[in-house]
């Protein structure tokens, strides 16, 4: 069984803070990683994905992914009261399997 | 832009029925999942799909389960003899080939089991 692990929070951060939201996973083999962000009775929304080492920066998001250390992170920059949800990493196996982690909720205070 | 479409929104059924959920993906992607979300729980995977066959299953995908692509645009799951347990959101997606293509879901079905 593939893992995928995720603290479940709350997370709570100031308006206008950087919130960093982290994953971890237990198969080597994973190929890519995404980042989807639930509302409550919603379905998950993409907000990035990321496969290589290092850095990838998309507006006020940025993904960072370690392979050498099986982690991968999330940084939203200038948290806003309407990021407040769940965020959930999902990594893929064998070109077709996803593995959610269980999430971290995010609370944005105002 | 296009996106998957799901219905029912809601469904309710009694116990011991059989219930199909309804997906239509968007039409160039290549890969279709099943994914259940129980309240409260996490995303968990069921099965995917890729040229007209089950490719990967979970070990919740047992033969109460099984999913079908009857025509070129719609992706079913069936529900047999449904259970209590059953009663969860279920989440149809799609993606494009390639390992750097995400998932794109639709809104969900709410499967209520009485």
């Amino acid at each position: 069984q593939k893992e995928v692990e995720q603290n479940s929070g709350p997370l709570s951060v100031p308006e206008g803070a950087i919130a960093s939201l982290n994953c971890t996973y237990s198969d080597r083999v994973s190929q890519s990683f995404f980042w989807y962000r639930q509302y409550s009775g919603k379905s998950p929304e993409l907000i990035m994905s990321i496969y290589s080492n290092g850095d990838k920066e998309d507006g006020r998001f940025t993904a960072q992914l370690n392979k050498a250390s099986q982690y991968v992170s999330l940084l939203i920059r200038d948290s806003q009261p309407s990021d407040s949800a769940t965020y959930l990493c999902a990594v893929l196996y064998n070109f077709n399997k996803f593995y959610f982690g269980s999430g971290t909720k995010l609370n944005v205070k105002p | 832009e296009p996106e998957v479409t799901q219905t029912p929104s809601h469904q309710v059924t009694q116990m011991g029925q059989e219930v199909i959920l309804r997906c239509v993906p968007i039409s160039n992607h290549l890969y279709f999942y099943w994914y259940r979300q129980i309240l409260g729980q996490k995303v968990e995977f069921l099965v995917s799909f890729y040229n007209n066959e089950i490719s990967e299953k979970s070990e919740i995908f047992d033969d109460q389960f099984s999913v079908e692509r009857p025509d070129g645009s719609n992706f079913t799951l069936k529900i047999r003899s449904t259970k209590l347990e059953d009663s969860a959101m279920y989440f149809c997606a799609s993606r494009e080939d390639g390992r750097d293509q995400p998932q794109h879901f639709g809104d969900g079905t709410r499967l209520s089991i009485l």
